[in-house]
């Protein structure tokens, strides 16, 4: 498994401006995830992050409004950019020690104003 | 497009009663199945996962959960539930190594 830690655990924002979520794994990953987690809804993938390329973004996500950063193999960041009430969520990242095996992080808890 | 379906959206169970959560998943190539479960004010843990093999695949805390090919489904099971199960399950197929879907989740209730 892996110990993965979230900063911050959770924020309130104001419309318009933009949020860096911050993940950090005490080993080293190839492959970290972000996901979101609406209000009352399921998990769904934003974005793969491998180092040393760029995140693959799933359909309905650009790099313009969520765009992440993989400077190493145990850290990686997620902007929420330009938020909207419609960005209130959670966001998890997660990791892949183990071949298509994913270990989730504690999450970050976003309202936004 | 894959997808995911579980039956249940809110279960509730008295302590000792049996659990039976029903996920469903499309067709789609190579799956590989997850389990995951949340209990309150926690993160996803993983509870279980099937790649192949024996389709009675047992996890932790004495969850199981049957891989039935013919039917797309991947059903969660516990003998005896405890008051300590109260969590929300999230069924998760994994298409071609790298497409994993998340189902809606079930909340479980168990009274003591």
């Amino acid at each position: 498994s892996a110990v993965i830690s979230q900063k911050p655990s959770r924020d309130i924002c104001q419309r318009g401006t933009s949020l860096t979520i911050q993940c950090q794994v005490d080993s080293q990953v190839t492959m970290m995830f972000w996901y979101r987690q609406q209000p009352g809804q399921s998990l769904t993938l934003i974005a793969t992050a491998n180092q040393g390329s760029e995140a693959t973004y799933e359909s309905g996500f650009v790099i313009d409004k969520f765009p992440i950063s993989r400077p190493n193999l145990t850290f990686s960041t997620l902007t929420v950019s330009n938020m909207s009430p419609e960005d209130s969520s959670i966001y998890l990242c997660s990791v892949e020690p183990i071949r298509e095996t994913q270990y989730f992080g504690p999450g970050t808890r976003l309202l936004v104003l | 497009a894959q997808s995911v379906s579980q039956h249940n959206h809110h279960v509730i169970l008295s302590e000792a009663a049996s659990l039976e959560l029903g996920c469903n998943y499309s067709y789609g190539g190579t799956v590989n199945l997850f389990w995951y479960v949340q209990y309150p004010g926690q993160h996803l843990q993983l509870l279980l996962k099937y790649f192949s093999g024996d389709p009675l695949v047992k996890g932790i805390k004495g969850f199981e959960a049957e891989f039935i090919k013919s039917k797309f489904s991947f059903n969660l099971r516990k003998p005896s539930v405890q008051w300590s199960d109260t969590a929300e399950y999230f069924c998760a197929p994994r298409y071609n190594n790298n497409d994993m879907r998340f189902g809606a989740g079930t909340r479980l209730t168990v009274k003591p």
